[in-house]
């Protein structure tokens, strides 16, 4: 089954303890992303990344790291988590970069106390 | 800047209606425009993809045009059933092709 699949779907942790929130995907998707969202903010891109070893900022990347040694997996990482990274991520892959649709994981609920 | 505006008030339709939900935009230059459903704390789903060349894309009970003089979408969903009820989020791809931007959504709420 084509899917992409993220772990953990909840997490609490401390405010400047090291997490990371993993992505894989089985479709052979080039282009990888991830977004958080917020109540009122909607969907707003983190940072994505078009290919193997490509990555780039989107919207919103303070405070956070990516990185894409394989294709199908693209981990975010919060070296130092602070309370207002609470909210509701979602990783989503395509095909290519443009005109395709996106796949979403489940998301995973991140509390920073 | 780049904006995508979408109705923020809740949408109630009884079931068997057609419910039209808008997807407005400014600053973008879309080749093309996409609509997701989302569950609540769930992923979005996709839809419908629709490119700029084409004014009007269906799919089974879905209907989506996109008119790019008003810079506007609308997304219909026809005989509109209590299992439709969920957040539907209108998407662009940004000018620089580099990020899929997405509207705040409405929620829709099919009452039987």
């Amino acid at each position: 089954e084509a899917q992409v699949t993220q772990n953990p779907r909840y997490l609490i942790t401390v405010t400047g303890k090291k997490l990371t929130v993993t992505c894989s995907q089985n479709m052979n998707h080039e282009y990888m992303s991830w977004y958080r969202q917020d109540p009122g903010l909607g969907l707003r891109q983190i940072y994505y990344s078009m290919n193997v070893e490509v990555t780039d900022k989107g919207d919103v990347p303070e405070g956070y790291k990516v990185s894409r040694k394989e294709k199908r997996n693209f981990p975010l990482i919060l070296e130092s988590p602070s309370p207002n990274q609470t909210s509701l991520y979602f990783c989503a892959s395509s095909l290519r970069r443009l005109n395709t649709e996106a796949f979403f994981g489940q998301g995973t609920r991140l509390t920073v106390v | 800047s780049q904006k995508i505006e979408q109705n923020s008030e809740a949408l109630n339709i009884q079931e068997g209606k057609t419910a039209t939900l808008t997807c407005n935009y400014t600053n973008y230059s879309p080749a093309y425009l996409q609509w997701y459903r989302q569950d609540p704390g769930r992923g979005p789903v996709f839809l419908l993809l629709i490119r700029e060349n084409e004014k009007e894309k269906r799919k089974e009970r879905l209907k989506v045009t996109f008119d790019t003089t008003l810079k506007q979408s609308l997304f219909h969903i026809t005989a509109s059933q209590p299992a439709d009820s969920a957040t539907y989020l209108c998407a662009l791809s940004s000018n620089s092709g580099y990020a899929l931007n997405f509207g705040k959504g409405t929620s829709l709420l099919v009452t039987p």
